[in-house]
């Protein structure tokens, strides 16, 4: 049974940098079949894409984060993490990991989901 | 970036009655390589993480209910309900992977009337 856990800091102040975790089992992120991905979603809005990454070391991230997000994967702990800089109110939201077919793109395993708070 | 747009934002449906949800891609998500669409829906429940229900466009998930359908093709998809169950109230996603970004639509909420 894959399973994915999410782990992060939960509260944050405007312009410190975000680092969540995702801890996978289940599955081994050095799979050559899977990206491993993050998701963000707003309290009561909807699913916004942040990014992915490959076991080769290959990232992907969405153009409207693209200047402030980092993805990297710990082979070592089958986690894979997502760094992004200079948070704001705007980045309050629940962060989702997730894994996906690389030759089909759609989601079948998410984590729980981490709420992350951005205030001052 | 493909925009998917989806109708109605929400809808409430009596127990036992057909629900429809429709999703618009501004282009389409039609491969040609492998004649597949790269449309997926997933339902979400208060709290929980979304569920992948179906994915290329019509093919039904293990163990989701087959009261779930998927049809459509390029840019104009369905999801179809056959006969709402209590469980089934929660907020539905289309999502596109036919190239990055990925993107999602805005979710139809299905409740019962």
């Amino acid at each position: 049974q894959v399973q994915l856990q999410e782990s992060g800091p939960g509260l944050m102040k405007p312009s410190q940098t975000l680092s969540l975790t995702c801890t996978v089992s289940g599955d081994s992120v050095t799979s050559g079949s899977y990206y491993w991905n993050w998701i963000r979603q707003p309290a009561g809005k909807g699913l916004e894409w942040i990014g992915r990454i490959y076991i080769s070391g290959y990232t992907n991230y969405n153009p409207s984060l693209r200047s402030r997000v980092t993805m990297s994967v710990d082979t070592s702990k089958n986690q894979f993490s997502l760094t992004l800089t200079s948070v704001t109110a705007a980045d309050t939201a629940i962060y989702y990991c997730a894994r996906d077919l690389a030759a089909a793109g759609h989601f079948d395993y998410w984590g729980q989901g981490a709420l992350v708070t951005v205030s001052s | 970036d493909i925009v998917m747009t989806q109708s109605p934002d929400s809808l409430a449906v009596s127990l036992g009655e057909r629900a429809t949800i429709n999703c618009k891609s501004s282009q389409s998500v039609l491969s040609t390589s492998n004649n597949k669409n790269f449309l997926t829906w997933y339902q979400q429940k208060p709290g929980q993480p979304p569920k992948l229900l179906i994915s290329w466009a019509s093919t039904r998930e293990s163990g989701v209910p087959d009261r779930f359908s998927g049809s459509g093709s390029g840019t104009d998809f369905t999801l179809t309900i056959s006969s709402l169950q209590a469980e089934d109230v929660a907020v539905y996603y289309c999502q596109q992977s036919y190239n990055t970004p990925r993107t999602f639509g805005q979710g139809t909420r299905v409740e019962i009337k």
